[in-house]
């Protein structure tokens, strides 16, 4: 079992729809949780951090973790064509500093 | 803006040759960064942990003697990519963590594309 899965898509939204993202992951010590999203050929942005269970907004993102069914999930709201990206989950455990990333998931928002 | 920069951005370089790439944080001290590799569709892959002052951590699988790193002061580390062959061509890209208000995100570079002919 990969320690953090995400559904690798591709996932494609109508635009203005609500898009959703989810991540699970296997370690349970695991304390903080981001969303990075990477346009082809770039490096990832961190989008989202969350560190404690339920929702985080931000905008048009909302970040919802629960740690007693390990997984986290992002939802972009009014889907814009700028969104279309590959998301990546990122997960943090214990004392360590490094993130374990997910495969990634391509959305696609379709005008 | 940036606050994590990484040079050159693109390289192409012959089979056989060494290429280093650089990564910096900007406007912190960054006492560990890390070193990622990407290919093609696929997601990030920690290759190792760059520790300012002491040797790097590689993950399994990494050739410490092919992928040397170099974190001589609190901002910069390089990798060097030694003898390098058509298979190392990737994206290759740095992060550092800088600690916030109560918690520490990870900050990424821009990655430098690394052709091999």
């Amino acid at each position: 079992q990969k320690e953090v899965e995400q559904n690798s898509g591709p996932l494609s939204v109508p635009e203005g729809a609500i898009a959703s993202l989810n991540c699970t992951y296997s370690d349970r010590g695991s304390q903080s949780f981001f969303w990075y999203r990477q346009y082809s050929g770039k490096s990832p942005e961190l989008i989202m951090s969350i560190y404690s269970n339920g929702d985080k907004e931000d905008g048009r993102f909302t970040a919802q973790l629960n740690k007693a069914s390990q997984y986290v999930s992002l939802l972009i709201r009014d889907s814009q064509p700028s969104d279309s990206a590959t998301y990546l989950c990122a997960v943090r455990s214990g004392g360590a500093q490094k993130l374990v990333f997910g495969q990634g998931t391509r959305l696609t928002i379709n005008p | 803006g940036a606050v994590v920069s990484q040079h050159p951005s693109r390289v192409i370089c012959k089979s056989g040759t060494s290429v280093k790439i650089e990564c910096r944080s900007l406007d912190f001290q960054a006492t560990t960064m890390f070193w990622y590799r990407q290919f093609p569709k696929q997601s990030l892959m920690l290759m190792a942990t760059s520790n300012e002052g002491s040797k790097a951590t590689y993950e399994q699988g990494v050739e410490k003697d092919k992928f040397l790193i170099n974190h001589a002061s609190l901002t910069l580390s390089t990798l060097t990519v030694t003898s390098a062959h058509p298979e190392d061509s990737s994206f290759y890209i740095c992060s550092a963590p800088r600690r916030g208000t109560g918690n520490t995100e990870a900050f990424f570079g821009q990655g430098t594309r690394l052709t091999v002919v």
